[in-house]
């Protein structure tokens, strides 16, 4: 299947601190998506790029949908202990039906 | 305000084993997907439906049985489990534009 290559796999960063983590893709995708998972839930939607060059905020996350539209950056600013999780990239291929190839996952530490 | 409702939280089998797992949601979404989550792996698409009497096979399929006779409902059947299948499962619904809302998980042990 499509790959989605996520990085960095873990960070610890301290609080207060700005996180960048990004997908890249050999594939062109229509859609970006950034979900984030608590631990013992779901993911949840976090962002949602449409176009390529979209910058779109949520608070203190910001993400862009690449150019080529082959990849996408999540940015998390003056991080707060509640920011820790998994971070998934997600991208929705051009006639997929809807389906989403995930990334396989960005896990965020805060240290106090 | 369920969303998608999944069950059981946690279920334990034996190998050869076979089980139903429920997935549920209130949202009047078309489309139903289940994904399975391993260590270092993401989630990945075992089964999709576009909508009640249509399903089709995701990148993991072998081994998982779904139909869809509603709307609401889209459980996945485990035929015969086996250790490989140990994992974390996750039901989503989305209403299009990529959007997902997924389940809480059910985390399942084959020994």
């Amino acid at each position: 299947g499509q790959q989605l290559n996520q990085s960095p796999q873990s960070m610890f960063i301290q609080e207060g601190e700005d996180v960048s983590m990004n997908c890249t893709s050999s594939s062109i995708f229509n859609t970006w998506l950034w979900y984030k998972q608590d631990p013992g839930e779901g993911p949840v939607l976090l962002i949602a790029l449409y176009k390529a060059g979209e910058l779109t905020s949520n608070g203190r996350l910001t993400a862009q949908f690449g150019i080529t539209r082959k990849d996408s950056f999540l940015n998390i600013s003056a991080s707060i202990p509640s920011d820790v999780g998994i971070y998934f990239c997600a991208g929705q291929l051009s006639g997929s039906a809807r389906q989403l190839t995930f990334g396989s996952g960005t896990q965020l530490t805060v240290l106090p | 305000n369920a969303g998608v409702t999944q069950t059981p939280k946690f279920q334990v089998l034996k190998t050869g084993q076979s089980m139903t797992l429920q997935c549920a949601q209130d949202m009047n979404h078309e489309y139903m997907s289940w994904y399975r989550q391993d260590p270092g792996m993401g989630l990945r698409l075992i089964h999709y439906s576009v909508g009640a009497g249509i399903t089709d096979q995701g990148e993991v399929p072998n081994g998982y049985n779904v139909s869809r006779s509603t709307t609401e409902d889209f459980p996945l059947r485990l035929l015969s489990a086996a250790p490989s299948q140990t994992s974390v499962y996750f039901c989503a619904s989305s209403p299009g534009l990529g959007k997902a809302f997924f389940g809480q998980g059910t985390r399942l042990t084959v020994v």
